[in-house]
């Protein structure tokens, strides 16, 4: 069965740091993978999404994230953290073959930003 | 890009009553609507397909007489939580599908009482 998991619950990095938020997929063949930010208030939105091609994907935000088939993952970077970058952060992966749109998340990692 | 809306954005209710929830995509037309339930610090649970003009198919063990979902028009699905429990208690979220991406509304807080 497809699964994502995102090992960690929660990541607090400094203002001005680097920033790696870690997912993996289970999935037989090649996924969609999306990554979402949701802030409080607001919907869910893109950052991002893999279909197929080019395995690193730039996103929105200055985020960018690596497709690695070999290791079944799709951890979303990126090189300077900003303040308003604080939120929840899902990776999640389309299920069944082709884009159906039904999508399974992970966990979640909530992102704390310290000034 | 795509605005999906969700009305109320909150709703407090007893136990026993009716909650209408509704998905609105407002600057496009969205012939598929799905609806998610999150709990507090937990991932998006799908719980169903809304389709217009067809009948929702709903994941397993989602109660689908409690849980009616209707999608009338290509921008508007609704989903009513009938003779609501404490236990329905939840973030419900609900979502467009695009061209090939997905437009999230901001959530709808329900408490039951």
């Amino acid at each position: 069965a497809q699964s994502v998991t995102q090992p960690d619950i929660h990541i607090t990095v400094s203002e001005g740091a680097s920033l790696e938020l870690r997912c993996n997929y289970s999935y037989g063949a090649t996924p969609y993978l999306f990554w979402y930010v949701q802030s409080p208030g607001q919907g869910l939105q893109l950052l991002l999404k893999y279909f197929s091609g080019d395995t690193l994907v730039q996103g929105i935000k200055g985020f960018e994230a690596e497709f690695k088939r070999s290791q079944s993952s799709f951890n979303l970077r990126k090189p300077s953290v900003h303040w308003s970058d604080a939120a929840e952060y899902f990776c999640a992966v389309g299920r069944g073959s082709g884009n159906t749109g039904k999508l399974i998340f992970g966990q979640g990692t909530t992102l704390q930003v310290k000034p | 890009g795509a605005v999906v809306s969700q009305h109320p954005s909150w709703v407090i209710c007893k136990s026993g009553t009716s909650v209408k929830i509704e998905c609105r995509s407002l600057d496009f037309q969205a012939t598929t609507m799905f609806w998610y339930r999150q709990f507090p610090k937990q991932s998006l649970m799908l719980m169903a397909t809304s389709n217009e003009g067809s009948k929702a198919t709903y994941e397993q063990g989602v109660e689908k007489d409690k849980f009616l979902i209707n999608h009338a028009s290509l921008t508007l699905s609704t989903l009513t939580v009938t003779s609501a429990h404490p236990e329905d208690s939840s973030f419900y979220i609900c979502s467009a599908r695009g061209t090939d991406t997905q437009y999230f509304g901001p959530g709808t807080r329900l408490t039951v009482l």
